[in-house]
């Protein structure tokens, strides 16, 4: 069993529509991330949280340490939006990745 | 400023055959990761690095992986006797502080293709 579970797997949406992708882990982290990977194969980091809630811009994100759960969302999603967005955690000394979610926006 | 680099972009090799793949991190950043990812597959922590502590080697998959960090900078992810397995793109990320608790930068990637 994959350490970090990501749902949904693929998400399409209409344009404006609100997104959510969730991330649950099973182990105790010292801190999450969320990136995001477009088509051409570019990776950004969009968040990194240990705690509590975070914004910028269209973008939220949000962690429950005790149900060892994040979710990432987007408000007024646009197509520019489309990409694979990935949680990751600092589980042990290394970094653990869910598979991520395939997000397309549609006009 | 400048961001992660990564060269070669592309690199196509033979099976059996040797590759170098370099990163230059951003000016500053004491840490230094190094991921993969293969077709179709998420991505794989390789090694860590952070300032001039020992690398966390952890993630290496065999042997045949290795990397050093000069001068707590650039740094070369090295593949011994490549197999067709090893096909991935290969990617840097450099953080100012490390321990996987602040944002990473990532590099471009170098695509790696096994022959």
């Amino acid at each position: 069993k994959n350490e970090v579970e990501q749902s949904p797997q693929n998400l399409t949406a209409q344009e404006g529509e609100f997104i959510t992708i969730n991330c649950s882990y099973s182990v105790g982290i010292s801190a999450l991330h969320w990136l995001q990977q477009h088509p051409g194969g570019g990776i950004v980091s969009l968040f990194m949280l240990s705690s509590g809630k975070k914004k910028h811009g269209r973008l939220i994100a949000t962690i429950n340490i005790q149900e060892k759960h994040s979710s990432l969302h987007i408000t007024a999603s646009h197509p520019r939006d489309s990409a694979v967005y990935i949680c990751a955690v600092r589980f042990g000394n290394d970094m653990r990745f869910g598979a991520g979610t395939r997000l397309t926006v549609k006009p | 400023g400048a961001g992660v680099s990564q060269s070669p972009s592309n690199k196509v090799t033979e099976k059996g055959k040797d590759v170098e793949l370099r990163c230059d991190p951003i000016s500053g950043h004491t840490a230094l990761y190094w991921y993969r990812q293969s077709l179709g597959q998420g991505l794989e922590f390789l090694i860590y690095f952070q300032g001039n502590s020992a690398p966390d080697k952890s993630g290496l998959p065999s042997d045949r992986f290795s990397a050093e960090r000069t001068g707590g900078s650039v740094s070369t992810l090295t593949i011994q006797r490549t197999q067709q397995e090893d096909s991935a793109v290969y990617l840097c990320a450099s953080s100012f502080q490390g321990q996987g608790i602040d944002t990473q930068y990532f590099g471009p990637g170098t695509r790696l293709t096994v022959l």
